[in-house]
């Protein structure tokens, strides 16, 4: 069974503050990661796609990925309000990455107050 | 980003009855376009992937004679909810492949069977 593991939460944290989301995954041919943020009653939008180890950041959103420990995290700087949202973690199973399945966690749930 | 319209964006029936979902992708040509399930509080479950021109690949648990999906066209991909029962009511969202980890979601079907 192929699956991708998130801390549900909510994860509290201030306006201003720095948001840590974590994923683990358990099948190590997986070759692309991604985060997608989704707000209640809506689809989840694409935020970061990361493919090698180390760290991809794009304005406040950077990305972490270690391979090695079956690790991507997602830091979100300045955090807002309007950050608030369950944060779902995706990842491609397949090693070519040509298919396009992707497994999801089951999410985080952001809260930022202010 | 490239667009994927679904439609109806919000359908209520009777129990009994069956229930169509459409997604076109607007702007480029899907091969492939995936369909997700999502209860309330949990993630998106992956129901089926389906190619243009050939029939769906159900995952595991999901009835494929429940749930008619059809591919007729690069733009255009079906999702039939027969004889629907309450347990049925969901958030269904299609996902379409543009290219190697390029994808894009529509905005989602919020089904209430009664």
């Amino acid at each position: 069974q192929k699956e991708v593991e998130q801390n549900s939460g909510p994860l509290s944290v201030p306006e201003g503050a720095i948001a840590s989301l974590n994923c683990t995954y358990s099948d190590r041919v997986s070759q692309s990661f991604f985060w997608y943020r989704q707000y209640s009653g809506k689809s989840p939008e694409l935020i970061m796609s990361i493919y090698s180890n180390g760290d991809k950041e794009d304005g406040r959103f950077t990305a972490q990925l270690n391979k090695a420990s079956q690790y991507v995290s997602l830091l979100i700087r300045d955090s807002q309000p309007s950050d608030s949202a369950t944060y779902l973690c995706a990842v491609n199973t397949d090693p070519s990455g040509n298919t396009g399945k992707l497994i999801f966690g089951q999410g985080t749930t952001l809260q930022v107050k202010p | 980003g490239a667009v994927v319209s679904q439609h109806p964006s919000r359908v209520i029936c009777k129990s009994g009855t069956s229930v169509k979902i459409e997604c076109r992708s607007l702007d480029f040509q899907a091969t492939t376009m995936f369909w997700y399930r999502q209860f309330p509080k949990q993630s998106l479950m992956l129901m089926a992937t389906s190619n243009e021109g050939s029939k769906a690949t159900y995952e595991q648990g999901v009835e494929k004679d429940k749930f008619l999906i059809n591919h007729a066209s690069l733009t255009l991909s079906t999702l039939t909810v027969t004889s629907a029962h309450p347990e049925d009511s969901s958030f269904y969202i299609c996902r379409g492949l543009a290219g190697p980890n390029e994808q894009f979601f529509g905005p989602g079907t919020r089904l209430t069977v009664l």
